[in-house]
C-alpha cells in the first residue's frame, strides 16, 4: 500500500509559470520527502521536511507541511523545460522509520 | 564520489527463472533499500539490508531474497519469476537516516 498521494496525476504548464503539486497521507509522519525522476530512471532527492517544520525552501523550489490537515505542498517557481519529470512524495512514518512510502507521483510536462 | 551503481541496466528473463540484481552503494554509506516500481506507479519498498542483515521488509513474497556483502554492496534476488515481476527495480543507499541516494535502476522485463 501507498503511504502518499500526490495530486495531481498530471500537470502541463508553459515554462515560467509557477507548478504547484500537492501530497496527502494518512498516518502519523516525521518527516516527508519529495524525489524527482526523469523518465523512469533513479529518483533524485529534492527536499525534506521535518514534521516539527511548516515550510522549507530549495532554490526555487517551496516545501509546506501542514501535520494537521496531513498533506504537504511542492511549489517549482518559474519552471524550466528542464523540469519535466515525474514526482513524487515519500513519507516516513513517527517512531523512528526513515524508510520513505512513496505515492502514485505527479507528471509534470513544462512546455518551452 | 560515485553515486549507487546498478547493475545490469536491463534484463529480459524468461518465466519460471531466476534473476540477481546488484548493487553498490553511494561511498561511505552502510544501509541498502530495494525498491520495485512497476510502470506509472511510485515505487514500492522491497527490503533494507544493514550490517549483513535484512532489517525491514515490505510485503513482497519469499520468492524476493536479497543479501548484503562486508563492502555494504548488495543483491537482490527473485526466484520463479513471474510476468508480473516486470518493472524497474531500485536500488538507494543511506546512513540510516533519511537521506536516500538512488541508483539509476534496473530494467527487468519476464517474457
Amino acid at each position: 500500500s501507498q503511504q502518499g498521494e500526490e495530486d495531481p496525476q498530471a500537470l502541463s504548464i508553459q515554462e515560467g509559470e509557477n507548478a504547484t503539486m500537492n501530497c496527502s497521507y494518512k498516518t502519523s509522519i516525521n518527516n516527508l520527502q519529495w524525489y524527482r525522476q526523469n523518465s523512469g530512471r533513479g529518483l533524485v532527492h529534492l527536499i525534506l521536511i521535518r514534521s516539527n517544520e511548516r515550510e522549507k525552501h530549495s532554490g526555487r523550489l517551496r516545501v509546506t507541511l501542514d501535520t494537521s490537515k496531513k498533506s504537504s505542498s511542492l511549489l517549482i517557481t518559474a519552471s524550466r523545460a528542464a523540469d519535466t519529470a515525474s514526482y513524487f512524495c515519500a513519507t516516513g512514518a513517527s517512531g523512528g522509520s526513515y524508510i520513505p512510502t512513496f505515492g502514485r507521483g505527479t507528471s509534470l510536462i513544462v512546455h518551452p | 564520489d560515485a553515486g549507487v551503481t546498478q547493475s545490469p541496466t536491463h534484463l529480459i528473463k524468461t518465466r519460471g527463472q531466476q534473476v540477481t540484481l546488484r548493487c553498490s552503494p553511494k561511498s561511505g554509506h552502510d544501509t541498502v533499500s530495494w525498491y520495485q516500481q512497476a510502470l506509472g506507479q511510485g515505487p514500492q519498498f522491497i527490503f533494507q539490508y544493514y550490517e549483513e542483515e535484512e532489517r525491514q521488509r515490505g510485503n513482497f513474497p519469499d520468492r524476493f531474497s536479497g543479501h548484503q556483502f562486508p563492502n555494504y554492496s548488495s543483491e537482490l534476488n527473485v526466484n520463479a519469476l513471474l510476468l508480473g515481476d516486470s518493472a524497474l527495480y531500485l536500488c538507494a543507499s543511506s546512513l540510516g537516516g533519511p537521506g536516500y541516494t538512488f541508483g539509476s535502476g534496473t530494467r527487468l522485463t519476464v517474457v
